[in-house]
């Protein structure tokens, strides 16, 4: 159980495109749901909380308006990297909790490579 | 908000050797210590935790230990494999419903185990 589905895996596209992440969770329902962005060799850095039905709490230093999410359904939640430049180019991960108060469980991750 | 530093960044250890992880963490009302795995280009996957009111846990060959007052935690793995070879990540969440719940992770330890 706690299976977090994440899509697409791999993106490679050229500077100025806007790339959507899907993060699912397939087997329950996640009303909270975390963005997390990874440079090669570093930690994980919270970038976003996804709440369904309302707007998304950004950490520090994260443009908004650059980094979209949407949280739609119990079951989705999705970041959109609008007019990526190379220096988007990074590992984006996102997870989800069964319950409040339970562990968070990760999805595969997205490499996204910006040319 | 919560900040979170662990050493050693990097360990090397002979196999059937013990590995240690330390961390600290800032915010005192901080409550639960998930540690997690990730081995190169997967997601990190939980391999223990520990919340506020245990000083102690152990699965088989993996331990954490929480000593709240000084605001530090352990991970402890015995009789090391090179399967055990990955980063390592501990981490620290605020209580639920407050405006910090949210895992923050540390730097990660990166752990190779010699055959």
């Amino acid at each position: 159980g706690a299976v977090v589905s994440q899509h697409p895996s791999r993106v490679i596209c050229k500077s100025g495109t806007s790339v959507k992440i899907e993060c699912r969770s397939l087997d329950f329902q996640a009303t909270t749901m975390f963005w997390y962005r990874q440079f090669p060799k570093q930690s994980l850095m919270l970038m976003a909380t996804s709440n369904e039905g309302s707007k998304a709490t950004y950490e520090q230093g994260v443009e908004k308006d650059k980094f979209l999410i949407n949280h739609a359904s119990l079951t989705l939640s999705t970041l959109t990297v609008t007019s990526a430049h190379p220096e988007d180019s990074s590992f984006y991960i996102c997870s989800a909790r069964v319950t409040a108060s339970g562990p968070q469980h990760f999805g595969d991750g997205t490499r996204l490579s910006i040319l | 908000g919560e900040n979170v530093e662990q050493h050693p960044s990097t360990l090397s250890v002979q196999e059937g050797d013990s590995a240690v992880i330390k961390c600290t963490y800032s915010d005192s009302a901080s409550n639960y210590f998930p540690w997690y795995k990730q081995e190169l280009g997967k997601r990190p996957q939980l391999i223990i935790d520990i919340r506020s009111n245990v000083g102690e846990k152990k699965d088989q060959r993996i331990a954490v230990t929480l000593n709240k007052t000084a605001k530090h935690f352990s991970l402890h793995i015995t009789e090391t494999q090179p399967e055990d070879s990955a980063v390592y990540f501990c981490a620290a969440r605020s209580p639920l419903g407050t405006s910090y719940d949210k895992v923050i992770f540390g730097p990660g330890t990166s752990l190779s185990v010699i055959p």
